[in-house]
């Protein structure tokens, strides 16, 4: 398997501000990170790839610019929600897959989102 | 377009078995994973298949039919601690993993 953490756990936001959220890869580099969005009771929802060096991929009806992915590295890509909403309150979980196959994604913990 | 369709809610009781299915239209295939998701937690890999067939692990059992487009996971000697989502993917030609909507599994005493 592969070891991935997040941070923070869970943050508790004012609208109109940005949080920022920590992926890290503790035992491989990963070149591609994936970060999903989870709404109560639903399926995770794709949000972006992230490819280390290069812009993020967002799926469509992603906002990109509120939305901001960086991946700056082999161990780290970051997702910053910016000018939070309550709608944007949500579990935003990252994942990092292995480039030769299966390819099974493995999951960070997930970060919950909490916009007041 | 690319589709994963699998029962939204499963009921069973501890100690029985469950199957829980699930078919798929994608652009490809390249494998196929299920993965366990608790409440407010994160999913977890369970089981890959990729060729057509039965993989054991344990309690938990998962088969392919790559020609029918269709897998199912069995979970046997059920415990109230296997109540959880139960996520389907498929990786498509582009090594895309499409997801279903998950199967919730509800186990009563």
């Amino acid at each position: 398997g592969a070891v991935v953490s997040q941070h923070p756990s869970w943050v508790i936001c004012k609208s109109g501000t940005s949080v920022k959220i920590e992926c890290r890869s503790l035992d491989f580099q990963a070149t591609t990170m994936f970060w999903y969005r989870q709404f109560p009771k639903q399926s995770l929802m794709l949000m972006a790839t992230s490819n280390e060096g290069s812009k993020a991929t967002y799926e469509q009806g992603v906002e990109k610019d509120k939305f901001l992915i960086n991946h700056a590295s082999l161990t780290l890509s970051t997702l910053t929600v910016t000018s939070a909403h309550p709608e944007d309150s949500s579990f935003y979980i990252c994942s990092v897959a292995r480039h030769e196959g299966p390819y099974e994604q493995y999951f960070g913990p997930g970060t919950r989102l909490t916009v007041t | 377009g690319q589709n994963i369709d699998q029962p939204t809610e499963m009921t069973a009781t501890e100690g029985a078995i469950v199957q829980i299915n699930c078919t798929y239209q994608t652009s490809g295939f390249n494998g196929l994973f299920w993965y366990q998701q608790h409440a407010g937690e994160a999913p977890t890999f369970l089981s890959y298949n990729v060729l057509d067939g039965l993989e054991e692990k344990g309690r938990f059992s998962s088969f392919l039919s790559r020609s029918k487009g269709y897998s199912y996971l069995l979970l046997k000697e059920l415990q109230m601690k296997d109540s959880a989502s139960y996520l389907c993917a498929v990786t498509d030609s582009n090594y895309q993993l499409i997801w279903g909507a998950g199967t919730k599994l509800i186990i009563k005493p």
